[in-house]
Protein backbone atom coordinates (compact mmCIF):
# COMPACT_ATOMS: atom_id res chain seq x y z
CA UNK A 1 0.00 0.00 0.00
CA UNK A 2 0.91 3.54 -0.53
CA UNK A 3 1.81 5.27 2.98
CA UNK A 4 1.14 8.99 2.82
CA UNK A 5 3.26 11.24 4.81
CA UNK A 6 1.91 14.75 6.16
CA UNK A 7 4.01 17.39 7.21
CA UNK A 8 3.81 19.72 9.64
CA UNK A 9 1.86 17.66 12.10
CA UNK A 10 0.72 21.42 13.54
CA UNK A 11 1.01 24.35 11.45
CA UNK A 12 0.27 27.86 13.61
CA UNK A 13 -0.28 30.66 11.83
CA UNK A 14 -1.90 34.07 11.68
CA UNK A 15 -4.65 35.55 9.36
CA UNK A 16 -3.42 36.30 6.66
CA UNK A 17 -0.25 34.35 6.57
CA UNK A 18 0.53 31.35 3.99
CA UNK A 19 0.08 28.39 5.07
CA UNK A 20 1.77 25.89 2.92
CA UNK A 21 1.19 21.72 3.71
CA UNK A 22 3.32 18.73 2.42
CA UNK A 23 2.02 15.69 1.52
CA UNK A 24 4.80 12.79 0.65
CA UNK A 25 4.25 9.67 -0.78
CA UNK A 26 6.19 6.22 0.03
CA UNK A 27 5.57 5.28 -4.36
CA UNK A 28 4.41 7.67 -7.10
CA UNK A 29 1.08 8.84 -7.26
CA UNK A 30 -0.77 9.48 -10.25
CA UNK A 31 -1.28 13.23 -10.08
CA UNK A 32 -4.99 12.32 -11.54
CA UNK A 33 -5.29 10.95 -8.17
CA UNK A 34 -4.05 12.75 -5.22
CA UNK A 35 -6.73 14.65 -3.26
CA UNK A 36 -6.87 17.11 -0.36
CA UNK A 37 -9.75 17.45 2.14
CA UNK A 38 -10.63 20.41 4.83
CA UNK A 39 -12.17 19.01 8.51
CA UNK A 40 -13.54 21.62 10.49
CA UNK A 41 -14.85 20.06 14.08
CA UNK A 42 -17.98 18.28 14.44
CA UNK A 43 -18.39 18.08 10.35
CA UNK A 44 -17.58 15.64 7.45
CA UNK A 45 -14.54 16.19 5.32
CA UNK A 46 -14.60 18.78 2.15
CA UNK A 47 -12.98 18.01 -0.88
CA UNK A 48 -10.37 21.40 -1.44
CA UNK A 49 -8.55 19.92 -4.35
CA UNK A 50 -8.56 16.69 -6.74
CA UNK A 51 -6.28 16.03 -9.15
CA UNK A 52 -2.98 17.64 -7.25
CA UNK A 53 -3.84 21.16 -8.46
CA UNK A 54 -7.57 21.28 -9.45
CA UNK A 55 -9.47 22.66 -7.14
CA UNK A 56 -13.31 21.90 -5.86
CA UNK A 57 -16.54 23.61 -6.48
CA UNK A 58 -16.54 26.30 -4.37
CA UNK A 59 -13.22 26.53 -2.85
CA UNK A 60 -11.48 29.79 -3.16
CA UNK A 61 -8.63 30.39 -5.08
CA UNK A 62 -6.24 31.27 -2.14
CA UNK A 63 -6.02 27.50 -1.98
CA UNK A 64 -3.44 25.82 -4.60
CA UNK A 65 -2.79 22.19 -5.03
CA UNK A 66 1.10 21.31 -6.87
CA UNK A 67 3.23 18.39 -7.04
CA UNK A 68 3.95 15.03 -8.70
CA UNK A 69 5.53 12.05 -8.43
CA UNK A 70 6.19 11.55 -4.61
CA UNK A 71 5.61 15.20 -3.56
CA UNK A 72 2.50 17.24 -3.14
CA UNK A 73 2.18 20.41 -1.51
CA UNK A 74 -1.20 22.38 -0.52
CA UNK A 75 -0.85 26.57 -0.53
CA UNK A 76 -3.60 28.67 1.37
CA UNK A 77 -2.30 31.99 -0.13
CA UNK A 78 -3.25 34.31 2.62
CA UNK A 79 -5.03 31.96 5.38
CA UNK A 80 -8.80 33.64 6.53
CA UNK A 81 -10.27 32.64 9.52
CA UNK A 82 -12.62 29.63 8.24
CA UNK A 83 -9.50 28.10 6.64
CA UNK A 84 -8.28 26.92 10.14
CA UNK A 85 -8.72 23.16 10.27
CA UNK A 86 -7.55 19.76 9.98
CA UNK A 87 -6.31 19.25 5.65
CA UNK A 88 -5.68 16.04 4.98
CA UNK A 89 -4.06 14.64 1.41
CA UNK A 90 -5.49 10.96 -0.38
CA UNK A 91 -4.46 9.04 -2.70
CA UNK A 92 -5.89 6.40 -4.69
CA UNK A 93 -3.75 3.45 -6.20
CA UNK A 94 -3.55 -0.48 -7.20
CA UNK A 95 -7.60 -0.19 -6.13
CA UNK A 96 -6.97 1.13 -3.02
CA UNK A 97 -7.36 4.30 -1.13
CA UNK A 98 -5.10 6.06 1.44
CA UNK A 99 -5.24 8.92 3.74
CA UNK A 100 -2.62 11.18 5.25
CA UNK A 101 -2.50 11.30 8.74
CA UNK A 102 -3.70 15.29 8.95
CA UNK A 103 -1.95 18.29 9.14
CA UNK A 104 -4.19 20.76 12.05
CA UNK A 105 -3.66 24.79 10.71
CA UNK A 106 -4.56 26.34 14.35
CA UNK A 107 -4.38 29.88 14.64
CA UNK A 108 -1.56 31.10 16.30
CA UNK B 1 -28.14 20.64 -3.63
CA UNK B 2 -26.03 17.25 -3.29
CA UNK B 3 -27.68 15.23 0.01
CA UNK B 4 -26.31 12.13 1.39
CA UNK B 5 -28.39 11.32 4.18
CA UNK B 6 -27.45 8.43 6.42
CA UNK B 7 -29.12 6.24 9.39
CA UNK B 8 -28.69 2.45 10.86
CA UNK B 9 -25.67 3.44 13.31
CA UNK B 10 -25.48 3.06 17.20
CA UNK B 11 -24.62 0.61 19.48
CA UNK B 12 -23.76 -2.80 19.00
CA UNK B 13 -21.91 -5.78 20.98
CA UNK B 14 -19.02 -7.08 19.90
CA UNK B 15 -19.66 -10.12 17.32
CA UNK B 16 -22.84 -8.94 16.23
CA UNK B 17 -24.37 -7.20 13.18
CA UNK B 18 -25.44 -3.62 12.05
CA UNK B 19 -26.40 -2.15 8.62
CA UNK B 20 -25.88 1.46 7.80
CA UNK B 21 -27.86 2.96 4.56
CA UNK B 22 -27.69 6.06 3.16
CA UNK B 23 -30.24 8.13 1.38
CA UNK B 24 -29.04 10.18 -2.10
CA UNK B 25 -30.72 13.31 -3.51
CA UNK B 26 -30.03 15.92 -5.41
CA UNK B 27 -28.17 14.11 -8.40
CA UNK B 28 -28.60 11.27 -10.68
CA UNK B 29 -27.47 8.41 -8.13
CA UNK B 30 -27.26 5.79 -10.64
CA UNK B 31 -24.74 7.53 -12.61
CA UNK B 32 -22.25 7.49 -9.76
CA UNK B 33 -20.00 5.17 -7.86
CA UNK B 34 -20.00 5.18 -3.92
CA UNK B 35 -18.05 4.79 -1.16
CA UNK B 36 -17.59 4.25 2.93
CA UNK B 37 -15.33 6.13 5.04
CA UNK B 38 -14.72 5.75 8.42
CA UNK B 39 -13.16 7.53 11.15
CA UNK B 40 -12.21 6.70 14.57
CA UNK B 41 -13.52 9.87 16.83
CA UNK B 42 -10.36 12.16 17.13
CA UNK B 43 -8.49 10.16 14.97
CA UNK B 44 -7.99 10.02 10.45
CA UNK B 45 -9.89 8.85 7.72
CA UNK B 46 -9.58 5.51 6.54
CA UNK B 47 -11.13 4.47 3.45
CA UNK B 48 -13.65 1.22 3.94
CA UNK B 49 -15.12 0.11 0.98
CA UNK B 50 -16.22 1.44 -2.96
CA UNK B 51 -18.99 0.33 -5.32
CA UNK B 52 -19.25 1.52 -8.88
CA UNK B 53 -22.78 2.57 -10.58
CA UNK B 54 -23.96 -0.44 -11.63
CA UNK B 55 -22.48 -2.95 -8.74
CA UNK B 56 -19.99 -4.40 -10.96
CA UNK B 57 -17.44 -3.92 -9.36
CA UNK B 58 -16.51 -3.74 -5.44
CA UNK B 59 -13.42 -2.96 -3.37
CA UNK B 60 -12.90 -3.36 0.65
CA UNK B 61 -9.91 -2.71 2.75
CA UNK B 62 -7.89 -5.73 4.42
CA UNK B 63 -9.36 -4.51 7.35
CA UNK B 64 -13.09 -5.27 7.05
CA UNK B 65 -12.66 -7.74 3.97
CA UNK B 66 -15.14 -10.74 4.47
CA UNK B 67 -16.91 -9.24 7.22
CA UNK B 68 -18.60 -5.99 5.26
CA UNK B 69 -20.81 -6.01 2.60
CA UNK B 70 -21.50 -3.06 0.21
CA UNK B 71 -24.50 -2.42 -1.99
CA UNK B 72 -26.89 -0.46 -3.61
CA UNK B 73 -30.16 -0.12 -5.02
CA UNK B 74 -30.23 2.62 -7.38
CA UNK B 75 -34.00 2.37 -7.76
CA UNK B 76 -34.41 3.99 -3.95
CA UNK B 77 -31.51 5.82 -4.49
CA UNK B 78 -29.97 4.25 -1.68
CA UNK B 79 -26.46 3.00 -0.52
CA UNK B 80 -25.75 0.51 2.13
CA UNK B 81 -23.09 -1.20 4.45
CA UNK B 82 -23.39 -4.57 6.11
CA UNK B 83 -21.37 -4.73 8.86
CA UNK B 84 -20.84 -8.43 10.59
CA UNK B 85 -18.81 -10.06 13.22
CA UNK B 86 -18.22 -5.66 14.50
CA UNK B 87 -15.03 -5.78 16.75
CA UNK B 88 -14.30 -2.92 18.90
CA UNK B 89 -11.51 -1.96 16.40
CA UNK B 90 -14.56 -1.25 13.86
CA UNK B 91 -15.98 1.96 16.37
CA UNK B 92 -15.78 4.64 14.16
CA UNK B 93 -17.94 7.51 12.38
CA UNK B 94 -19.01 6.26 8.82
CA UNK B 95 -19.13 8.30 6.05
CA UNK B 96 -21.28 7.65 2.68
CA UNK B 97 -19.31 9.69 0.18
CA UNK B 98 -20.43 10.31 -3.53
CA UNK B 99 -17.95 9.96 -6.25
CA UNK B 100 -17.19 12.30 -9.21
CA UNK B 101 -17.55 9.54 -11.64
CA UNK B 102 -19.53 6.24 -12.79
CA UNK B 103 -16.26 4.15 -11.71
CA UNK B 104 -13.77 5.68 -9.71
CA UNK B 105 -12.30 9.09 -9.83
CA UNK B 106 -9.95 8.33 -7.38
CA UNK B 107 -11.31 11.16 -5.08
CA UNK B 108 -14.28 11.47 -2.96
CA UNK B 109 -16.47 14.43 -4.26
CA UNK B 110 -19.57 14.46 -1.13
CA UNK B 111 -19.85 13.38 2.07
CA UNK B 112 -22.77 12.50 4.16
CA UNK B 113 -23.17 13.72 7.33
CA UNK B 114 -21.70 10.78 9.45
CA UNK B 115 -22.93 8.22 11.75
CA UNK B 116 -21.51 6.36 14.81
CA UNK B 117 -21.34 2.94 14.87
CA UNK B 118 -19.71 2.26 19.03
CA UNK B 119 -18.89 -1.17 19.10
CA UNK B 120 -19.07 -2.33 22.76
CA UNK B 121 -19.96 -4.83 25.68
Amino acid sequence: DIVLTQSPGTLSLSPGERATLSCRASQTVHSSYLAWYQQKPGQAPRLVIYGASSRATGIPDRFKGTGSGTDFTLTINGVEPEDFAVYYCQQYGFSLYTFGQGTKLEIK
Amino acid sequence: EVQLVQSGGGLVQPGRSLRLSCEASGFTFDDYAMHWVRQVPGKGLEWVSSLTWNSAHTTYADSVKGRFTISRDNARNSLYLQMSSLTTEDTAFYYCVKDAEFDNSGYFEYWGQGTLVTVSS
